[in-house]
């Protein structure tokens, strides 16, 4: 199976701050990566699929890129309300559809 | 607007059994595959199963294939989780959650509120 890794694993940054959160497959998964928000408390929100393709919705200030086993989720500006933890998963018709450990990030 | 509620959690004996139900509604239910994701408490996300739309591709994690059995009844929108031989490690919140595709790519689109699963003597 394709194992999913993120770093950090936690971080803190100030308001106004770029932040970025690397996920890492075990193998290749070509664009088959989607990241999600979990605010604390709450349920799951997609951010991105498709390694780069903002859902619906959700600020441009969120961007994915990536390829293959290397993805990264950045945050432009860091704003208050993005304090929760982020998570990639592996998504395509070939499972498990795994997630990474998860990023926590707060507010300095 | 879709809507996911499930039900069913509870407290539960380890090696008893118990069945989640997920009511779908705001969308045609029987054309979306779907999944169960769980979360330990102050853990992170586990995906589990997934159920095609017409019932007939099924998948498993590992850590529950033989243990669990996911179904679907498209005329009832509904979802369903049977879980059996529970182990301690099976407490979590059990998300039911919908999968859309835009451009070729798949994604989680929507989630229900989940269901607190305790299982404990």
């Amino acid at each position: 199976d394709i194992q999913m890794t993120q770093s950090p694993s936690s971080l803190s940054a100030s308001v106004g701050d770029r932040v970025t959160i690397t996920c890492r497959a075990s193998q290749g998964i070509s664009n088959d990566l989607a990241w999600y928000q979990q605010r604390p408390g709450k349920v799951p929100k997609l951010l991105i699929y498709g390694a780069s393709t903002l859902q619906s919705g959700v600020p441009t200030r969120f961007s994915g890129s990536g390829s293959g086993t290397d993805f990264t989720l950045t945050i432009s500006s860091l704003q208050p309300e993005d304090v929760a933890t982020y998570y990639c998963q592996k998504y395509n018709r070939v499972p498990p559809f795994t997630f990474g450990p998860g990023t926590k990030v707060d507010i300095k | 607007e879709v809507q996911l509620v499930e039900s069913g959690g509870g407290l539960v004996k380890p090696g008893g059994s118990l069945r989640l139900s997920c009511a779908a509604s705001g969308f045609a239910f029987s054309l979306y595959n779907m999944n169960w994701v769980r979360q330990a408490p102050g853990k992170g996300l586990e995906w589990i199963s997934y159920i095609s739309s017409s019932n007939n591709i099924i998948y498993y994690a590992d850590s529950v294939k033989g243990r669990f059995t996911l179904s679907r009844d498209n005329a009832k929108n509904s979802l369903f989780l049977q879980m059996d031989s529970l182990r301690a490690e099976d407490t979590a919140v059990y998300y039911c959650a919908r999968e859309a595709h835009n451009f070729g790519y798949l994604k989680i689109d929507s989630w229900g509120q989940g269901t607190l699963v305790t299982v404990s003597s």
